[in-house]
This record gives C-alpha cells, sequence and structure tokens, in this order.
C-alpha cells in the first residue's frame, strides 16, 4: 500500500500559485494518483487524478515526474475560498487494498 | 455527476441508543462504498469497506457488531452505530467507489456529524 507523505500546512497570498508535493516512493505500477480538497466540516471533493506526465483541469493542474514517486498539485491564482486541507492518495481500482488518507496540508491563503 | 449523499447530516441522540446512517450514490451505481470516521483536526480513518450483495470487510479495530454495515442495492449503504456512547461522537463520511476507469476514483458524502450525549 503506497504510504504518501506531504507538508503539514502551508500559507499562501491571495493571487499567487500554490504547488503542494506529495511523495509516494513505493506507487505501484497500477496505482494513479488522486488529489482532494476537504473544508471544515465537510467531505473531500475530488479535484484532479493522473498516471503520468501533466494533468489539468479547471482550476488545477497535475504535474507528474518519469519516476512517479511524487507528484505536484498546482492552483494558480488562489484565493481565500481555497484554503482547506489537500489531500493526496495512490491506489487503483484493481487493488485489493482502498485508499488510505496521510496527514493532508493545511493550506491557508491570507488576505 | 457522482454525487454521493449522506443522511441525516447532523443527529445528537442518547447514550445507549441506535443511529442510521445512509449513503447514497444519486446519479451512478457503486458496488462498493466506504464508511470513513474523522475526529476533528485529524484525517480521516477508513472503519471499513462495504461491498454490494456481500458482507463489509472492517478495519483492524473496528467493531463489527457495533458499526453495522448494509449494502442492498447498488446505489445504497447504510451505517449503524449500535448502542451508541459519546466516545463514538465523530463525523462519519461515507464514499462511493466511481466504476469507470482504472484509477480509484472516490466520491464522498457531505458527511454526518454525530453527537452522543
Amino acid at each position: 500500500l503506497a504510504k504518501t507523505t506531504q507538508p503539514i500546512s502551508m500559507d499562501s497570498y491571495e493571487g499567487q500559485e500554490v504547488n503542494i508535493t506529495c511523495s509516494h516512493n513505493n506507487i505501484a505500477t497500477n496505482d494513479y494518483i488522486t488529489w482532494y480538497q476537504q473544508f471544515p466540516s465537510q467531505g473531500p471533493r475530488f479535484i484532479i487524478q493522473g498516471y503520468k506526465t501533466k494533468v489539468t483541469n479547471e482550476g488545477a493542474s497535475l504535474f507528474i515526474p518519469a519516476d512517479r514517486k511524487s507528484s505536484t498539485l498546482s492552483l494558480p491564482r488562489v484565493s481565500l475560498s481555497d484554503t482547506a486541507v489537500y489531500y493526496c492518495l495512490v491506489g487503483s481500482s484493481g487493488s485489493a487494498r482502498q485508499l488510505t488518507f496521510g496527514s493532508g496540508t493545511q493550506l491557508t491563503v491570507l488576505p | 455527476g457522482a454525487v454521493v449523499s449522506q443522511h441525516p447530516s447532523r443527529v445528537i441522540c442518547k447514550s445507549g441508543t441506535s443511529v442510521k446512517i445512509e449513503c447514497r450514490s444519486l446519479d451512478f451505481q457503486a458496488t462498493t462504498m466506504f464508511w470513513y470516521r474523522q475526529f476533528p483536526k485529524k484525517s480521516l480513518m477508513l472503519m471499513a469497506t462495504s461491498n454490494e450483495g456481500s458482507k463489509a470487510t472492517y478495519e483492524q479495530g473496528v467493531e463489527k457488531d457495533k458499526f453495522l454495515i448494509n449494502h442492498a442495492s447498488l446505489t445504497l449503504s447504510t451505517l449503524t452505530v449500535t448502542s451508541a456512547h459519546p466516545e463514538d461522537s465523530s463525523f462519519y463520511i461515507c464514499s462511493a467507489r466511481l466504476p469507470s476507469g482504472a484509477g480509484d476514483t472516490q466520491y464522498f458524502g457531505p458527511g454526518t456529524r454525530l453527537t452522543v450525549l
């Protein structure tokens, strides 16, 4: 089961680009990398998922190097409403095990 | 798409009573659903994996007789906290695995805040 390591917290200012890196050294060949966002007292919200290289959707990009041992979630021009906990998870639908949440990264966007 | 609902969103009960929480996938069928609990300022802890038509798989340390899980249809899983006690007070979150694609994508419900007095 791939374990993930993220910074516990990050601070940023409105309008800046934020990059949150996650390490997953023992990622398996079939594993995908998925990022979730969670606000207090709410369930996690799916942000983005990728397998390799770069994935972009509305509001976020995911960069994955060739060795796939890490990934970086990029949030362009953050706003106060992006203040949340961000979780990086790895896994695959074919795996007998399920996603395990690490500690996540508390992102605080300051005015 | 991929919407998961939970009901109730908040429940307060007396010690010793049982509480049932429903988790529904509204626009897709989910053969696998998951139940998590989350304490304040902590990460989500997986309690059990709910499989449609079969028994749930519980994580180590989770009492299966206390946290009863039923997954009777492809869109509904229920978690019943039996004989609840104050230490069971927590935020319970369910998720449903999207069946398409190779990535393990789970969509989460909004959570249920349980307070046991």
